[in-house]
């Protein structure tokens, strides 16, 4: 079975330009998870999706990230403008359930904002 | 509020020799709770995961955790230690009443392993 699959791999922008990432999740996983993992931090919820419905973008920074994951399958995640402190490592995961305690993770995208 | 603390940000071993990560959670009820290690460049994979029942928990490459509610610990351990297991590990915890599938995650342990 493939995994999660992100890309890029990496990405290295300006402040204030913008930047998109793109996730597949596992085929059939109905449930997607963005995550923000800054260097030397545990991995953050950033948004949650069941199939093409937000469930939990409590702690998206609204005002510069997007989201969106139109026909329930692969997504995209936006940041514009970009910021120095939004350097950091961006995990998407994807899990069978909603509540989904077994989630699994993409390789994820390094982004580095100078 | 909920949280998950791992108190050790690096760990060293020596190769053959037994290993021990703590991991200590909050919350108000008894989370489920997840290990996942993180290899240089790689995405999160998860070692094992305790939900309820045998506080005990057998995962994979050898690794263990045992739930502990008194402590509020759910530490991971290996009997021995291979070269191969030098990584970063993440202890994670869900609230299981939650209607998302949010988890908390520790700080990271960075396991190296002398030779």
């Amino acid at each position: 079975e493939a995994g999660v699959a992100q890309s890029p791999r990496y990405k290295i922008i300006e402040k204030r330009q913008s930047v998109a990432f793109w996730c597949n999740p596992i085929s059939g996983h109905a449930t997607l998870y963005w995550y923000q993992q800054i260097l030397g931090q545990g991995p953050k919820l950033l948004i949650q999706f069941q199939n093409n419905g937000v469930v939990d973008d409590s702690q998206l920074p609204k005002d510069r990230f997007s989201a969106e994951r139109l026909k329930g399958v692969d997504s995209t995640l936006k940041i514009q403008p970009a910021k120095l402190e939004d350097s950091a490592v961006y995990l998407c995961a994807s899990s069978l359930m909603l509540a989904g305690y077994e989630q699994y993770f993409g390789p994820g995208t390094r982004l580095t904002v100078t | 509020a909920q949280s998950v603390t791992q108190p050790d940000i690096h760990i060293t071993v020596s190769e053959g020799a037994s290993l021990e990560l703590r991991c200590n959670y909050s919350y108000g009820a008894t989370p489920y709770l997840f290990w996942y290690v993180q290899s240089p460049g790689q995405g999160l994979q998860l070692l094992l995961k305790y939900f309820s029942g045998d506080t005990l928990v057998q995962g994979i490459k050898g690794f263990e955790a045992e739930f502990k509610r008194s402590q509020s610990s759910f530490n991971l351990r290996k009997p021995s230690v291979h070269w191969s297991d030098a990584a970063e590990y993440f202890c994670a915890g869900h609230h299981g009443s939650s209607n998302t599938g949010k988890l908390i995650f520790g700080q990271g342990t960075t396991l190296q392993v002398k030779p």
